[in-house]
């Protein structure tokens, strides 16, 4: 059974990047889209983008696509966010999940990881 | 982008009730809407997929509907453990949406 994992800072200054790694155990990552969402707090859920298993399939949300790059390492089985230039907005508990292309739908998550942008 | 209206945005239930959960899209998808159960804390729970099928594992009170442009979820007999937030989403296009949530409190 697969199980997503993510982990990265707790915090991060304003204007700098924020970096993110969500390891994969359990499954493989073939024929998934890998994906980020973000809630921030006492909020609902933002979609974020995803990228598929392969590279090449991304897609991003445009409210954050200047700023946003997603990328899979299958021979490390990890999923990374990067989101420059953040601001307080960025603060958020942010979610990996897993994209199952049979049903369209996030059948697996992360736990979650709190970023407070701050200085 | 597509729009989706969720409401009720907070109810309140009774152990046994039945509730239902409603999603409006800006736009046809088909069936390309899912469900998911958010308990504070937690990551969200995938409870039905592609409007009316549930997740493995899913108990069977959980029931969705719908298609084009309105869905619903239904939560037959309330248990205990179902007091939690319920989110649509659509799988249709991207960016994926989610509705804004339903709060379902005792």
């Amino acid at each position: 059974q697969a199980q997503l994992q993510e982990s990265g800072p707790g915090q991060v200054r304003p204007s700098e990047t924020l970096s993110l790694t969500c390891t994969v155990s359990g499954d493989t990552m073939l024929g998934y889209y890998w994906t980020w969402i973000r809630q921030p707090p006492g909020r609902g859920l933002e979609w974020i983008g995803y990228e598929y298993y392969g590279g090449g399939g991304s897609s991003y949300n445009p409210s954050l696509k200047s700023r946003v790059t997603i990328s899979v390492d299958t021979s490390e089985k990890q999923v990374s966010l990067k989101l420059t230039s953040v601001t307080a907005t960025d603060s958020a508990v942010y979610y990996c999940a897993r994209l199952d292309t049979a049903h369209y739908a996030m059948d697996v998550w992360g736990e979650g990881i709190t970023v407070t942008v701050s200085s | 982008d597509i729009q989706i209206t969720q409401s009720p945005s907070s109810l309140s239930a009774a152990i046994g009730d039945r509730v239902t959960i409603t999603c409006r899209t800006s736009q046809s998808i088909s069936t390309y809407l899912n469900w998911y159960q958010q308990k504070p804390g937690k990551a969200p729970q995938l409870l039905i997929y592609l409007a009316s099928n549930s997740q493995t594992g899913v108990p069977s009170r959980f029931s969705g509907s719908g298609s084009g442009t309105d869905f619903t979820l239904t939560i037959d007999n309330l248990q205990p453990e179902d007091f939690a937030t319920y989110y649509c989403q659509q799988s249709y296009s991207v960016p994926q949406t989610f509705g804004q949530g339903s709060r379902l409190d005792i």
